[in-house]
């Protein structure tokens, strides 16, 4: 069982609120991943650090942001939700690049925009 | 265009049968092959990974395959239990850069019955 955590696990909230999805792990990764993913759907990668102070886009584009201030902590915020935004967000970390090692994946937090 | 095809969508049997899931992939240049559960509303389980140089690999009542030449692979499970209801999810890596991405399929469904 890896140890990464995700919270909330469920969340449902109005358009236009400001919401946070929190993301931890104790396995001290130094990169961590934010995935969204739809019903029937493969897992698109939305943002990723490589390490403290380090974030990147990734291939679908978003309208969150993330931050990486402590290497076990990495949080997505969305400053404005609307229901385009409802879906599954998991987050994963790894010890090196995606390519060389196997990520680990938390519980994923399962968000409705009303 | 980099893709990973999976079949098929979903697959129902019945508890103590075996079963073979499907993995087609154009990924090129080729780094490695994944094969993921995951439970629904749960973050993916890494089950097996396999290089280039590798043809099986076994985990348990898991055995994925891959041929590298057709750029196929296939999950084989075993004596099926309840507990393998799950979406299994295959993700290829390529090497083409430093840091590689992983592509994923959308899965396959599976359902076992008592």
């Amino acid at each position: 069982e890896a140890d990464i955590y995700q919270t909330p696990r469920y969340l449902v909230i109005g358009t236009g609120k400001k919401i946070t999805l929190e993301c931890s792990q104790t396995m001290g990764h130094d990169k961590m991943y934010w995935y969204q993913q739809d019903p029937g759907m493969e897992l698109h990668l939305i943002h990723y650090s490589y390490g403290v102070n380090s974030t990147e886009k990734g291939d679908l584009s978003s309208e969150s942001t993330v931050s990486r201030i402590r290497t076990e902590h990495f949080p997505l915020t969305l400053e404005s939700a609307r229901p385009s935004h409802t879906s599954q967000y998991l987050c994963a970390s790894s010890v090196g690049g995606p390519s060389a090692d196997t990520q680990y994946f938390g519980p994923g937090t399962r968000l409705t925009v009303l | 265009k980099n893709q990973v095809e999976q079949s098929p969508q979903s697959l129902i049997i019945l508890e103590g049968k075996n079963c073979t899931l499907q993995c087609n992939y154009t990924v090129s240049p080729f780094s490695n092959l994944r094969w993921y559960k995951q439970d629904t509303g749960r973050g993916p389980v890494s089950l097996t990974i396999m290089t280039f140089s590798e043809n099986t690999k076994s985990n348990g009542r898991y055995t994925a395959t891959l041929d590298a030449d057709t750029k196929q692979s296939s999950l084989h499970i075993t004596a099926s239990q309840l507990s393998d209801s799950a979406s299994y999810i295959c993700v290829v890596s390529d090497r083409g850069s430093t840091l590689g991405r992983l592509y994923f399929g959308r899965g396959t469904q599976l359902t076992v019955w008592p």
